[in-house]
């Protein structure tokens, strides 16, 4: 089966860095995407990972690990506005079918 | 640029009846996502298409149809309303099919069904 998971809920202070992750079971795999969705909002794209290794795009990073099935999303010197849920998608094989894990909501707190 | 539009924004309906949701993308793109997204859970791929050919369908019954025109928009169409339809339908669109290639969403239409 095809299966994403990653933990329901965080919570992390102002300042503070922040490691969201997510672990993945799919029938094929042409790359993991992080967006970033505010409640009522359209999700937005963060970062994509194909290649195993660590990917830095300013106050965010996204890390991937073929082999085990797992990517996390680092943010650094959190901001009340990152407070939003992030969510992990794989595409599948010939690039046609996008799944997303359920999200993790992060709470900022002052 | 305009991003991807979607209407309408808001849809109340009955068990029973049919709705049809309309997406634009963004200019230049060729490729249109449909998905599904209830409260408190990802969103839920149900079509995409790309060069008005489909080219993924998730695991949603026959009632959920789509299809995409010669401008690259498209419609989802959905027959015989359940309660359990009701959700935040979402289009996304993509330049071409690449798989790196991010998708751009809409704001969604949020569907109610009394």
């Amino acid at each position: 089966g095809q299966n994403i998971d990653q933990p329901t809920e965080m919570t992390a202070t102002e300042g503070a860095i922040v490691q969201i992750n997510c672990t993945y079971q799919t029938s094929g795999f042409n790359g993991l995407f992080w967006y970033q969705q505010h409640a009522g909002e359209a999700p937005t794209f963060l970062s994509y990972n194909v290649l195993d290794g660590l990917e830095e795009k300013g106050r965010f990073s996204s890390f991937l690990s073929r082999s085990k099935g797992y990517s996390y999303l680092l943010l650094k010197e959190l901001q009340m506005k990152d407070s939003a849920s992030y969510l992990c998608a794989v595409k599948g094989t010939g690039g046609f079918k996008t799944i997303f894990g359920a999200g993790t909501r992060l709470f900022v707190k002052a | 640029d305009a991003g991807v539009t979607q209407s309408p924004t808001h849809l109340i309906k009955t068990r029973g009846q049919h709705v049809t949701l309309r997406c634009s993308p963004i200019s230049g793109h060729k490729s249109v996502s449909w998905y599904q997204q209830v409260l408190g859970q990802g969103p839920q791929f149900i079509f995409q298409y790309y060069e008005k050919e489909e080219r993924g369908r998730g695991n949603f019954p026959d009632r959920f149809s789509a299809r995409q025109f010669p401008n690259y928009s498209s419609e989802l169409n959905v027959n015989a309303l359940l309660l359990g339809d009701s959700a935040l339908y979402l289009c996304a669109s993509s330049r071409d099919n690449l798989p790196h290639q991010p998708q751009h969403f809409g704001d969604g239409t949020r569907l109610s069904i009394l």
